[in-house]
């Protein structure tokens, strides 16, 4: 079946660490994001892609870098220095126009300790 | 300055009734608009959409109204089951894809 893979889904980080947070898709999506949610708030743009080897900030993407290598991978990094980086982070992948929106993985659950 | 809300954090109804959830949008130049549902501990899953060039559309026990004079969508669930209980986001997007905004979402209740 085809979908979105995110790891690992609780993942733990001390200050001062990098951590990378994995996305794969096997659905043959051209363009994938990455959003952040945190209670009470819509979901925020991170970062997204709309073909392999590129892409572009959100609104949110301070802290964060990605790297679109392959079509169907697009890891986010959160860095040192995301101020606030304890959330809930969901990859999703679409069509071109999204006009059945997104497909969304499970989402990753991190916490900085 | 939230361009899409969802005034009711949350929402209790009973089973076999209407569930009826809202979202407001600023932004006149939003021309395609989608809810999803979200289970805990998943990402949201895609529900039903509808442009601008409609006031609504149906699928099954969903239908989405758009009042675009208001900026006002409503998503109406008929009859309501325990099963629907989730949290539901709006998102508003512009050119079909762009410049889209999700609002915060309204936790529904689907009590037996």
């Amino acid at each position: 079946d085809g979908g979105i893979t995110q790891s690992p889904k609780y993942l733990f980080r001390k200050e001062g660490q990098n951590v990378t947070l994995s996305c794969e898709q096997n659905l043959n999506h051209d363009a994938m994001y990455w959003y952040r949610q945190d209670p009470g708030q819509g979901l925020r743009l991170i970062y997204y892609s709309q073909i392999v080897n590129d892409f572009q900030k959100g609104d949110i993407a301070e802290g964060y870098s990605v790297s679109r290598e392959k079509k169907e991978s697009f890891p986010l990094t959160v860095t040192s220095a995301q101020k606030n980086p304890t959330a809930f982070y969901l990859c999703a992948s679409s069509t071109p126009g999204r006009v059945e929106g997104y497909t969304f993985g499970s989402g990753t659950r991190l916490t900085v300790v | 300055d939230q361009q899409v809300k969802q005034n009711s954090p949350s929402l209790s109804v009973q089973e076999g009734r209407i569930s009826i959830l809202n979202c407001d949008y600023t932004n006149s130049m939003f021309d395609y608009f989608l809810w999803y549902k979200k289970y805990p501990a998943e990402g949201p899953t895609f529900l039903i959409s509808i442009s601008s060039i409609k006031d609504k559309n149906e699928d099954g026990r969903f239908t989405v109204f758009l009042n675009k004079s208001a900026k006002h969508l409503s998503l109406h669930i008929v009859p309501s089951q325990p099963g629907d209980s989730a949290v539901y986001f709006c998102e508003a997007s512009e050119d079909y894809g762009q410049n889209f905004v999700f609002g915060p979402g309204t936790r529904l209740s689907v009590l037996p």
